[in-house]
């Protein structure tokens, strides 16, 4: 139930492409959703965050979709770049305890010229 | 300039032998973490600090020790008794009231 599964494990996409990763969970007391970038050889940083009683969040080219019914969530980057490339973590935190991270296992983007 | 710093970059140790990972922070976060990472897999809790002196165990805390003296350090001791450390440890913190963790820049552990 602490789970959040994460799909696909990697992805190639074209220059200017749509770039979409899909993530889903079990437990309902889960009530924050962080999306984080990481480079190789980097720490991940956050890019991206929604709460479940919102239905999509943009950040420029950065959107979170949530269907909170589902159980389920999705992070699109539209006209994706190389510089994109990356891996992408999803995560969810429960409203009692921030310092409980549960992360997918993250997505592989590779955005090709 | 305010961050996490975590050092070294890359370590290596035989194995066998106890190796202590530094992660200091200068952004007056009051909780500190600890993750590991492996390939093709998420981060995983090891062991955190909501104040200093007091820590609570990760989901896979065993061969691990930390230490929180000061509220800007947090060590992480990988100990022989961890069975297969080699992997990617990052630091994170997060400031008291907020849901978002900062991390460092991690440190490459690799025992031979």
């Amino acid at each position: 139930q602490q789970q959040v599964k994460q799909s696909p494990q990697s992805l190639i996409v074209q220059k200017g492409g749509i770039s979409i990763i899909n993530c889903a969970y079990e437990n309902t007391a889960f009530d924050y959703f962080p999306w984080y970038q990481q480079f190789p050889g980097k720490g991940p940083a956050l890019l991206i965050a929604i709460r479940p009683d919102v239905s999509e969040k943009k950040e420029g080219r950065f959107t979170i979709s949530f269907n909170k019914s589902a159980k389920q969530f999705s992070l699109h980057i539209m006209d994706s770049q190389p510089g994109d490339s990356a891996t992408y973590f999803c995560a969810a935190t429960l409203k009692t305890s921030y310092d409980k991270v549960i992360f997918g296992p993250g997505t592989s983007l590779s955005v090709i010229p | 300039d305010g961050g996490i710093t975590q050092s070294p970059k890359y370590l290596f140790r035989k194995e066998g032998q106890n190796v202590t990972l530094s992660c200091e922070q200068n952004l007056n976060h009051d909780a500190m973490y600890w993750y590991r990472q492996d390939p093709g897999q998420g981060l995983r809790l090891i062991y955190y600090s909501q104040i200093v002196n007091d820590f609570q165990k990760g989901d896979i805390a065993e061969g691990y020790s930390v230490s929180r003296e000061k509220k800007e350090s947090f060590p992480l001791t990988v100990t022989s008794a961890q069975k297969n450390p080699t992997a990617f440890y990052l630091c994170a913190s997060r400031v008291r009231g907020g849901n978002e963790q900062f991390f460092g820049p991690g440190t490459r552990l690799t025992v031979l």
